[in-house]
């Protein structure tokens, strides 16, 4: 059961471009979701998250938005730029429940076309 | 500062043999965890553990996988009899307890360790 989904495979944005990456999740328990970004033979790399007591993160070109009620969060990459090119993936965790582990996403990976 | 390394970063087993992959966390970090990632998809939670004691190893996929952190800083998982399914990326993550009243889940991960079973 994927608990974590995010259904967009791939996604390719022109340089400058808004670069948008969505993520689904089904437990309601989740209460802190995070953003990873991965380049190739390279390990996860963390790059923004968001407490459910929130529902808006921004730390300079990249803003993640959460949508309780739709069990949604989206992340927003303004303007997109080459570098940003990698495989992202989101991740969620329930620790306020005790519940330390990182559940991810299958990961979406973004092209950014120069 | 350093960030989590993992050794080796590539290691080819023949099926039956043992491996072990080799976790050194960020200096100080209390948590320590592990994920395997197949490829083309997310990384999976195997266990985890906070200094030395092992909290949680519900994902550990079989008895033939182990993990230890006997001195609360380097971390092993061991995988014994190897099969073609244990063929993935073992990630090892770090996390400090900073904000512990707020937990937050920020994992700093290694570039990982690439097993392929033959």
């Amino acid at each position: 059961d994927q608990q974590v989904k995010q259904n967009s495979p791939s996604l390719s944005v022109q340089e400058g471009r808004i670069s948008i990456l969505n993520c689904d999740y089904t437990n309601s328990m989740f209460d802190y979701f995070l953003w990873y970004k991965k380049y190739p033979a390279e390990g996860p790399t963390f790059l923004i998250s968001i407490s459910s007591i929130k529902d808006k993160n921004e730390d300079g070109r990249f803003t993640v938005f959460l949508n309780k009620s739709a069990k949604h969060l989206s992340l927003h990459i303004v303007p997109s730029q080459p570098g940003d090119s990698a495989v992202y993936f989101c991740a969620a965790s329930d620790v306020l429940y005790g519940n330390e582990k990182l559940t991810f996403g299958t990961g979406t990976r973004l092209t950014i076309i120069p | 500062g350093a960030g989590v390394s993992q050794s080796p970063r590539y290691k080819v087993a023949k099926r039956g043999q043992d491996v072990a992959l080799r976790c050194d966390p960020i200096s100080g970090h209390v948590s320590l965890f592990w994920y395997q990632q197949a490829l083309g998809q997310g990384p999976e939670f195997l266990t985890y553990f906070q200094n030395e004691a092992q909290l949680d190893k519900s994902g550990l996929p079989s008895d033939r996988f182990f993990a230890e952190r006997p001195e609360g800083s380097v971390s092993t998982l061991k995988i014994q009899r190897t099969q073609q399914e244990d063929s993935a990326v073992y990630l090892c993550a770090s996390r400090d307890v900073t904000g512990w009243i707020l937990r937050r889940e920020t994992q700093y991960f290694g570039p990982g360790t690439r097993l392929l079973v033959l």
